[in-house]
C-alpha cells in the first residue's frame, strides 16, 4: 500500500525566515497531496493542496511543489510568523479498484517559529 | 449540529471494557473515516466507509470495528480495549469521488488503563 515519509520531524526557524517540509510517497497512482496544520489540542486543518497535474501552487505565504517523477512534494512557508508554529502533516490520496480516495498521512513535522 | 461532531471528548477506560466512539456529520458526506493519532506516528487510518452500508479496513484495523447504518453516523467500537489503544481518535468525512474537502471532527482522547 501507499507509504508517506515526512522530514524533518522537528524544525525550528527564526521569525521571518523560510521553512521547508518534505514528503515522499511510494505509490505512483496517488494523485492528490494535501497539507494539514494542527495546533495543539485541535483538529487538523487543510491549508493547501495540490493535484498531480500541477507542479506548484501558491497561496500567499504558503506554497507546495510536486515532483511526480521523484514522487516527492514539499511545503514552503515564507516570512514565518509565530502563529505558524504547529504540527504540519502531508498526505497522499491513494486510488485503487473501487475504493474511494483514502488519505495516507506522513508522521508530521513540529514547526517552531522563534520570535 | 454543524459539521462533524465526535463524542465523548475524552474518556478513561479500563482494559477489557467495550467502548464506542461516536461520530456524526450533517453535511451529507458519503465517505467517512476513522484515524488514530499517536506521537511520532502521525494519523493512521483505522476504518473507512465509502457510503452508507459499506465499510473497509485501513492501515491499523485490528481491535476495532465500525458500522455505517446511515449517512450521518459512523461509530467506532473497541470490543475489548487494550492499553495500546490509548490514542487520540479523529473522525473525518468528505463527499465520495472527490479528493479534497476532508472535514475532521474535534477528536476523542481515549486512555486505556
Amino acid at each position: 500500500g501507499e507509504n508517506v515519509e515526512q522530514h524533518p520531524s522537528t524544525l525550528s526557524v527564526q521569525e521571518g525566515d523560510s521553512a521547508v517540509i518534505k514528503c515522499t510517497y511510494s505509490d505512483s497512482a496517488s494523485n492528490y497531496f494535501p497539507w494539514y496544520k494542527q495546533e495543539l489540542g485541535k483538529r487538523p486543518q487543510l491549508i493547501i493542496d495540490i493535484r498531480s497535474n500541477v507542479g506548484e501552487k501558491k497561496d500567499q505565504r504558503i506554497a507546495v511543489t510536486l515532483n511526480k517523477t521523484a514522487k516527492h512534494f514539499s511545503l514552503h512557508i515564507t516570512e514565518t510568523q509565530p502563529e505558524d508554529s504547529a504540527v504540519y502533516f502531508c498526505a497522499a490520496s491513494l486510488n485503487y479498484g473501487g475504493a474511494t480516495n483514502k488519505l495516507i498521512f506522513g508522521t508530521g513535522t513540529l514547526l517552531a517559529v522563534q520570535p | 449540529i454543524a459539521g462533524i461532531t465526535q463524542a465523548p471528548t475524552s474518556q478513561i477506560l479500563a482494559a477489557g471494557r467495550r467502548m464506542t466512539l461516536r461520530c456524526t456529520q450533517d453535511m451529507r458526506h458519503n465517505a467517512m473515516y476513522w484515524y488514530r493519532q499517536d506521537l511520532g506516528l502521525g494519523l493512521r487510518l483505522i476504518h473507512y466507509s465509502n457510503t452508507a452500508g459499506t465499510t473497509g479496513k485501513g492501515e491499523v484495523p485490528d481491535g476495532y470495528s465500525v458500522s455505517r447504518a446511515n449517512t450521518d453516523d459512523f461509530p467506532l467500537t473497541l470490543a475489548s480495549a487494550v492499553p495500546s489503544q490509548t490514542s487520540v481518535y479523529f473522525c473525518a468525512s468528505k463527499m465520495e469521488n472527490t479528493n479534497y474537502g476532508y472535514t475532521f471532527g474535534s477528536g476523542t482522547r481515549l486512555t486505556v488503563v
